[in-house]
């Protein structure tokens, strides 16, 4: 079956600009998850939703930074006056719930580059 | 918040040996802790995981112990396989956080033939 997609797989923006990254999770899974890798480094956390309400908002950087869930599925991370520190992947995982039982299912991730 | 320190960040095998990782934490309220996988260009996949009401877990050729005293959670990989090579991450997460996984650094795991 169709696991999470992530696009565009490969951004590349100039400082300054907007971009959106898009999710699709898993049908069926109600949680949705964004994390931010950078080279070398684990996955850290940005926020997640359960439906189409974000649960936890606290890993997002600053108010440049916001995500959307409007109709409980795809999701779209936008990132304004981008700058160079955003360069990163960006990773966006789904589990069938948020309960104990709810293994996070990652994408193959978004790879930012801000010039 | 938590912190979850996780080392070696490199390891290099031959093939069949054994490899373990280890990883610990700062934050007594957690209680689960996944390992995960990730090949180059992919996103990170799930291995194995482990809860605080259980001490060891096996799953074939992997397997994961923690200690909670201590704070501490191990990965061993037995019978190494050269497509055992990828980046393995550990995990911590709290009841009260749960969808929010804090990840190590993760470590660079090469068996070499």
């Amino acid at each position: 079956g169709a696991g999470v997609s992530q696009t565009p797989s490969n951004k590349v923006t100039e400082k300054g600009k907007y971009v959106e990254l898009r999710c699709d999770p898993i049908s069926g899974h109600t949680a949705l998850y964004w994390y931010r890798q950078s080279l070398g480094q684990g996955p850290e956390f940005l926020i997640y939703f359960q439906g189409t309400g974000a649960a936890d908002d606290s890993g997002l950087p600053n108010d440049r930074f916001f995500a959307v869930r409007p109709e409980g599925s795809v999701s779209t991370l936008k990132i304004q006056r981008t700058e160079r520190g955003d360069s990163a992947v960006y990773l966006c995982a789904s589990s069938l719930t948020l309960q104990r039982e709810g293994e996070q299912f990652f994408g193959p991730g978004t790879r930012l580059t801000v010039l | 918040g938590e912190n979850v320190e996780q080392h070696p960040s490199t390891l290099s095998v031959q093939e069949g040996d054994s490899a373990v990782i280890k990883c610990t934490y700062s934050d007594s309220a957690s209680n689960y802790f996944p390992w995960y996988k990730q090949e180059l260009g992919k996103g990170p996949q799930l291995i194995i995981d482990i809860r605080s009401n259980v001490g060891e877990k096996k799953d074939q050729r992997i397997a994961v112990t923690l200690n909670k005293t201590a704070k501490h959670f191990s990965l061993h990989i037995t019978e190494t396989q050269p497509e055992d090579s990828a980046v393995y991450f550990c995990a911590a997460t709290a009841t009260d956080s749960w969808g929010k996984l804090q990840f190590g650094a993760g470590t660079q795991v090469v068996v070499t033939p």
